[in-house]
């Protein structure tokens, strides 16, 4: 069946630095979508994307959708203590319900 | 407010115990989804309902059952046949089945003694 890879599951930085999730899949995608879930959280929606090569900005997060429909990566530009939590990203294809990476679980370093 | 409601928020059980966990939504939304999350192993699909009296089995609904008689309502029953079922139990529902966004309940977690 469809699988969803997302990488590094951990990430530990500095306030300020950079940070970037990437996530894979094994089938073409029709959209992909993006949530955050902030310790003892649930998941909340954060964006969709759904052409190839789509690229879209939330003021310091920057999305984008590979060419080819299969991956997709989160960037956060000059993090905040704000931005921790864990990321996940979901591919949907076909009628299958969308299919979650295991996230990557940010920490950011005051 | 509009929103996703499940109920209770903690629970424990005694191994070989039923257990229903509510989930119920005023958004009026057709799809609801039942997800398990486990440390490190993302959300994984147990039933999903796209419509009233129908329903899916996802990637693990052994040991696990759901009924929707209601568009508001999507319980789930954790069965004794269910090996390890210490886990936080996420509800969702979106307004069609396969687009847009999902929106999440904030979750059961079960703990089995």
């Amino acid at each position: 069946g469809q699988q969803v890879m997302q990488i590094p599951q951990y990430q530990h930085v500095q306030e300020g630095e950079d940070f970037t999730t990437y996530c894979n899949s094994s089938t073409t995608l029709s959209n992909i979508q993006w949530y955050k879930q902030r310790p003892g959280g649930h998941p909340v929606f954060l964006i969709q994307l759904v052409k190839s090569g789509e690229v879209k900005k939330q003021k310091r997060l920057t999305f984008q959708f590979g060419e080819a429909k299969k991956n997709s990566s989160l960037h956060i530009t000059a993090t905040q203590t704000t931005d921790v939590g864990t990321y996940f990203c979901a591919g949907l294809s076909g009628n299958t319900p969308l299919v979650f990476g295991k996230g990557t679980r940010l920490s950011v370093i005051a | 407010d509009g929103g996703i409601t499940q109920s209770p928020k903690y629970l424990f059980r005694k191994e070989g115990q039923n257990v229903t966990l509510s989930c119920e939504q005023n958004l009026n939304h057709d799809a609801m989804y039942w997800y398990r999350q486990d440390p490190g192993q993302g959300l994984r699909l147990i039933y999903y309902s796209q419509i009233v009296n129908d329903f899916q089995k996802g990637d693990i609904a052994e040991g696990y059952s759901v009924s929707r008689e209601k568009k508001e309502s999507f319980p789930l029953t954790v069965t004794s046949a269910q090996k390890n079922p210490t886990a936080f139990y996420l509800c969702a529902s979106r307004s069609v089945a396969n687009t847009g966004e999902l929106f999440f309940g904030e979750g059961s977690r079960l703990t089995v003694l």
